[in-house]
């Protein structure tokens, strides 16, 4: 079974501090995708990013990273020198398959991150 | 490109009251999926389309709900009668086909608030 783990459940920081989302999952797939995605105050749902398990490479995008460790089975995401506009609830999301159409995601419980002026 | 629309944005309506909320999928995607958020539950999928057939309905709660997806460019989510735990945010997500076959990015809709009182 799919499971997506944020142990995490909320966070508070100062602006311009770094700050880590862990997420671990657990699957029995050996192809995979991996996601984060954003939900501000205002309810909607963003993707961030989609990462496929054949590709541990770090991602950087502006402010934001990722690290994914095949290894440990996490995905964890990195926001640097944080911003009031980043306070938000994070996802990570696992899909069950790597192709086919009747793929789905398994979501974490998220992390609600706050961020302070 | 229009996102995912989803339509009405909030409703309110007493217990008993019939609750179709309407999602409209972004152009191309042959992937449909809805979803409920709750703070007790988190985020659950209800049903999901293929090529406006319903693959997997397991999640939905009980006979009272029903989905449905006439065409490729809209979908209803009903609930009839509804009651007080109804109360939530639904959510639409679709997806294209992947290149390959290859699992690709669930893009959410704004979602709807429903309060049932």
């Amino acid at each position: 079974a799919q499971k997506v783990t944020q142990a995490q459940t909320e966070i508070s920081v100062v602006e311009k501090e770094d700050v880590t989302l862990d997420c671990v999952y657990e699957t029995r797939d050996t192809t995979y995708y991996l996601f984060w995605y954003k939900q501000p105050p205002s309810g909607e749902l963003v993707f961030l990013i989609r990462r496929n398990s054949f590709d541990e490479q770090n991602e950087i995008s502006g402010r934001y990273s990722w690290n994914f460790q095949k290894s440990t089975s996490s995905f964890n995401f990195t926001i640097t020198a944080s911003q009031v506009v980043d306070s938000a609830v994070y996802f990570c999301a696992l899909s069950d398959a790597y192709w086919g159409a009747n793929s789905k995601l398994t979501f974490g419980k998220g992390i609600t991150l706050s961020v302070r002026p | 490109d229009a996102g995912v629309i989803q339509s009405p944005r909030h409703e309110v309506t007493e217990m008993g009251q019939e609750v179709t909320l309407r999602c409209k999928p972004i152009s191309g995607h042959n992937s449909l999926f809805w979803y409920r958020q709750t703070m007790m539950r988190g985020l659950e999928l209800l049903i999901y389309f293929n090529n406006n057939v319903p693959i997997d309905d397991s999640g939905m709660p009980e006979d009272r709900f029903s989905a449905k997806m006439p065409n490729a460019s809209f979908s209803t989510l009903k609930i009839q009668p509804s009651e007080p735990r109804d109360s939530a945010v639904y959510f639409c997500a679709s997806r294209r086909r992947g290149e390959r076959g290859i699992t690709d990015t669930q893009y959410f809709g704004p979602g709807t608030r429903l309060t049932v009182l």
